[in-house]
């Protein structure tokens, strides 16, 4: 069974331009959720995805967005990049999407962004 | 606000030594998480904790939750080098929600 994907893997960009950036969920997983890390902030939670709709968003800037499609796949978008913005950036997918039970949470590998 | 405190910040232990990790939450949460994460590697999930009283264990770590107490411990057991890693615990606030709150992690370190 194959894991959470994301990509790219790896990315470098300049400021004042724009990423997106890809996660595909575990086949049958329906939750999709994003996370930023970065050294001084540690984990911070950006949005959370369920059939295609937003359930939760953190307190990031507007220049942070999201969207779910039809197969679960998500992708995120961060326009004007800033430095602050270089981060590995996480996704996250689940079953049942918080709906009870032992509902568990499992991660891609990131994709690693930079902002020069 | 649901906060997430961690303790210790960093920690160094010698191999066959015990240590515990423990892990503060502010308000009343629905589940807590144990992650393990390795230097530019992702997320682990280690273990789930759903109920006061919950003890889950995996080779030589233990979790344990206290919702009382808003406390859950890592413990670990004989420590070996493998083990280095950088340990979060995560609580999620609401049920019908997956978003975590992340603790700042813990930063082991085993040395022989």
């Amino acid at each position: 069974k194959a894991g959470v994907t994301q990509t790219p893997r790896y990315l470098i960009k300049t400021r004042g331009q724009q990423v997106t950036l890809s996660c595909s969920p575990i086949s049958g997983h329906r939750s999709v959720s994003w996370y930023q890390q970065t050294p001084g902030q540690g984990l911070q939670f950006l949005f959370e995805y369920f059939s295609e709709t937003q359930r939760n968003k953190g307190n990031f800037p507007g220049r942070f967005s999201g969207r779910q499609f039809s197969n679960s796949r998500s992708e995120m978008n961060v326009s004007t990049l800033e430095l602050g913005d270089s981060a590995l950036y996480l996704c996250a997918s689940s079953f049942i999407g918080g709906l009870g039970g032992n509902t568990e949470a499992f991660f891609g590998q990131g994709t690693r962004l930079t902002v020069v | 606000e649901l906060k997430v405190e961690q303790n210790p910040l960093f920690l160094s232990m010698q191999e066959g030594k015990n240590y515990t990790i423990y892990c503060n939450y502010s308000t009343t949460s629905d589940r807590l998480y144990w992650y393990r994460q390795d230097p530019g590697k992702s997320l682990e999930s280690l273990f789930v904790l759903l109920s006061n009283g919950a003890v889950k264990q995996e080779g030589r770590l233990m979790a344990s939750l206290d919702t009382k107490a808003r406390l859950s411990t890592l413990h670990i057991t004989a420590a070996v080098h493998d083990l280095s890693a950088t340990y979060f615990c995560a609580v999620t606030r609401v049920y019908n929600t997956d978003k975590l709150i992340f603790g700042t992690g813990t930063r082991l370190q085993v040395f022989p």
